[in-house]
């Protein structure tokens, strides 16, 4: 299936901790994004990558850092983990904006993080 | 400052009805107006959208009406299903800003059958 892919799927962690999610994309896209999405359902984005060189980096703690190992895959590391941490965390991808034109974003299914 | 306002926050409709979900914005830079669709425990997904240019975009049971003087564009959903059921978030994007989408607070729609 193409898509966009995250694992894992729901991820339950103590406070304190440093964890990773993982987002891979077989979509040919040039572009990653990195989305939270709180209890109230608001989406905001966090990163964005093209072909590997940040692009869009919002107001994030930097205890948050993405990675993109290649164009296809892109990881978000958090670390010290806090409670205000718990939401959905979407990845998305795209073809690259900066082409000019307008491009659809495409979702993976989400990462539940809920942090104890 | 949220520079997208989107209602009402929840909203039920009866199966063959039509749903109406508002928009507003501020920044009259923005220039590519997408609403999404999630159906929970899924990410969001593209429905369809439209740019400042035109007035109304419809696909199907789908339109969207845009009123660039009133800075606001709505959703609307005709002969709706129970299968419509979702969040619904409208979306506004700057030209100069890339990719970068700034999304509305959602709306949950409920059709009932």
């Amino acid at each position: 299936d193409t898509a966009v892919s995250q694992t894992p799927k729901y991820l339950v962690t103590q406070m304190g901790n440093d964890k990773s999610i993982k987002c891979e994309q077989n979509l040919g896209h040039d572009t990653m994004y990195w989305y939270k999405q709180d209890s109230k359902k608001f989406l905001k984005i966090m990163f964005s990558y093209n072909n590997k060189e940040l692009i869009i980096n919002e107001t994030v703690p930097n205890r948050f850092s993405p990675k993109s190992p290649d164009k296809a895959h892109l990881n978000l590391h958090i670390n010290s983990l806090e409670l205000g941490d718990s939401a959905v965390y979407f990845c998305a991808s795209s073809q690259d904006p900066r082409r000019g034109d307008i491009v659809e974003q495409f979702f993976g299914p989400g990462t539940r993080l809920t942090v104890l | 400052q949220q520079q997208v306002k989107q209602s009402p926050q929840s909203l039920i409709v009866q199966k063959g009805g039509i749903s109406i979900i508002n928009c507003a914005y501020e920044n009259t830079a923005f220039d590519y107006f997408p609403w999404y669709q999630q159906f929970p425990g899924k990410g969001p997904a593209l429905l369809i959208a439209i740019r400042p240019d035109v007035s109304e975009k419809k696909e199907g049971r789908f339109t969207i009406s845009f009123n660039k003087s009133a800075k606001q564009f709505s959703l609307h959903i005709m002969d709706s299903q129970p299968g419509d059921s979702a969040t619904y978030f409208c979306a506004a994007r700057k030209e100069t800003s890339g990719s970068r989408l700034t999304f509305g607070e959602g709306t949950q729609l409920t059709v009932n059958p």
